[in-house]
């Protein structure tokens, strides 16, 4: 079975600096997808950014960015320039792009302050 | 804008009664989920739904159930709340398709007392 570890329960990072949140996983398969969502204090959650395991390019989003590397099984979230509107819940998660399993496996998520 | 919608943010219900709780999604998509949140344990999948009237269990259906009559409603029941439920719980939806994004509601927190 899938596995999806997020080994930092609290992150703080300062107004306008560069912070970066951890995620490993765990699979047998090759072809699977790899998201970030961010959850907001009292806000729904939400897409942050998407990386399809074949693609060698890591993907981009304005100031997200990842930094795949699918043979250490590690997807990293790199946040720049920091606002105070990034302080929030991010979970990484994992679903497989192949078989019946529709289902998104979740990290147990990074807490993200953002000090002023 | 996709909208999911859940009936609401807080309920406080007493252990033994029977407990519904309504997503409903407007754009038509064929799946739709329920999880529970809690502290250090992350999202848990309870239920999913590939489409109307079908539904598979998650990783913790015990105590739940599940009702999708209607493409846009997704309906988690508690047959007999008891105190270990309480805990964040919410819905989400998404087109059929392995890549596609996931959206979610806006969560309800349900105490049982």
């Amino acid at each position: 079975a899938q596995t999806v570890t997020q080994s930092q329960p609290e992150m703080s990072v300062q107004e306008a600096e560069t912070v970066t949140l951890s995620c490993t996983y765990d699979t047998s398969e090759s072809d699977y997808y790899l998201f970030w969502y961010k959850q907001p204090p009292s806000r729904q959650m939400i897409l942050v950014i998407r990386q399809e395991a074949y693609k060698q390019q890591n993907a981009t989003e304005n100031r997200f960015s990842v930094n795949f590397q699918k043979a250490a099984k590690s997807f990293s979230l790199k946040i720049s320039d920091s606002q105070l509107g990034d302080a929030a819940m991010y979970f990484c998660a994992y679903r497989s792009a192949s078989g019946a399993t529709n289902k998104l496996i979740f990290g147990t998520g990074t807490l993200l302050a953002v000090q002023p | 804008d996709v909208k999911v919608t859940q009936s609401s943010r807080y309920l406080v219900k007493r252990t033994g009664e029977k407990v519904f709780l309504e997503c409903v999604q407007d754009m038509d998509h064929e799946n739709m989920f329920w999880y529970r949140q809690d502290p250090g344990l992350g999202l848990r999948l309870i239920y999913f739904s590939y489409d109307v009237k079908m539904k598979e269990k998650g990783d913790i259906p015990e105590g739940y159930s599940v009702s999708r009559e209607k493409k846009e409603r997704f309906s988690l029941i508690l047959e007999s709340a008891s105190t270990n439920q309480t805990s964040m719980y919410l819905c989400a939806s998404r087109h059929r398709g392995h890549g596609n994004e996931q959206f979610f509601g806006p969560g309800t927190r349900l105490t049982v007392l």
